[in-house]
């Protein structure tokens, strides 16, 4: 099936650095999204992607869309303790009817103040 | 507008039990997807539920169920529990069509133990 690679696994930073991770497929994906998810709770969506080429900001994040359609961008600008969490992608597979969203392994975001 | 709702919050079961969870989905969506999140296999997918039909299903064991009702709300139950069943499942909700189709809104979670 179509499995998302994310990088890097975790990433130790200083408050106020920016942060750059990535979710690569080996197929391509006609949506991508991210999510944010702290510990003891449900992933928060983040920002939905749908054109490739398309970069998407919600604040302080800024994702793209891959033009080959096979990797997707986050980046978090000035980091502050809140955004401390674990970054998921995901898209849903190109199956006719799949309502259904695969997930990379996630990105570890620590922050040191 | 609230968002997903699921409970119980926290279950701890024991191996042969079977369990049931529940879940509320944000009013106006119709789909429910269910998916199960361990530390070894990350977030996996269960199954997706629209208009009280299930339309896809994950690749898990029989003993996985899952049902929606005519308001949407959706349980899923797990019968003969394994030590392995331990996890966070999660139940998402979304829109049935649009631009908004695949962006799933997560509820909290329900925290499975099985000793």
């Amino acid at each position: 099936g179509q499995q998302l690679n994310q990088s890097p696994q975790s990433m130790f930073i200083q408050e106020g650095e920016d942060v750059s991770m990535n979710c690569t497929s080996s197929s391509i994906f006609n949506t991508w999204l991210w999510y944010k998810q702290d510990p003891g709770e449900g992933p928060v969506l983040l920002i939905a992607l749908y054109k490739a080429g398309e970069l998407t900001s919600n604040g302080r994040l800024t994702a793209q869309f891959g033009i080959t359609r096979k990797d997707s961008f986050l980046n978090i600008s000035a980091s502050i303790p809140s955004d401390v969490g674990i970054y998921f992608c995901a898209g849903p597979p190109i199956i006719q009817g799949a309502q259904k969203l695969v997930f990379g392994q996630g990105t570890r975001l620590t922050i040191n103040p | 507008k609230a968002g997903v709702t699921q409970t119980p919050r926290y279950l701890i079961k024991t191996r042969g039990q079977q369990v049931t969870l529940s879940c509320s989905p944000i009013s106006g969506h119709r789909s429910v997807s269910w998916y199960q999140q361990t530390p070894g296999q990350g977030l996996q997918f269960l199954f997706e539920y629209f208009s009280e039909t299930q339309r896809n299903k994950g690749n898990f064991p029989g003993r996985f169920s899952g049902r929606q009702f005519s308001n949407s709300r959706s349980e899923m139950n797990v019968s003969t529990l394994e030590l392995g069943d331990s996890a966070l499942y999660l139940c998402a909700s979304s829109l049935v069509g649009g631009q908004g189709l695949y962006e799933q809104y997560f509820g909290p979670g329900t925290r499975l133990t099985v000793t």
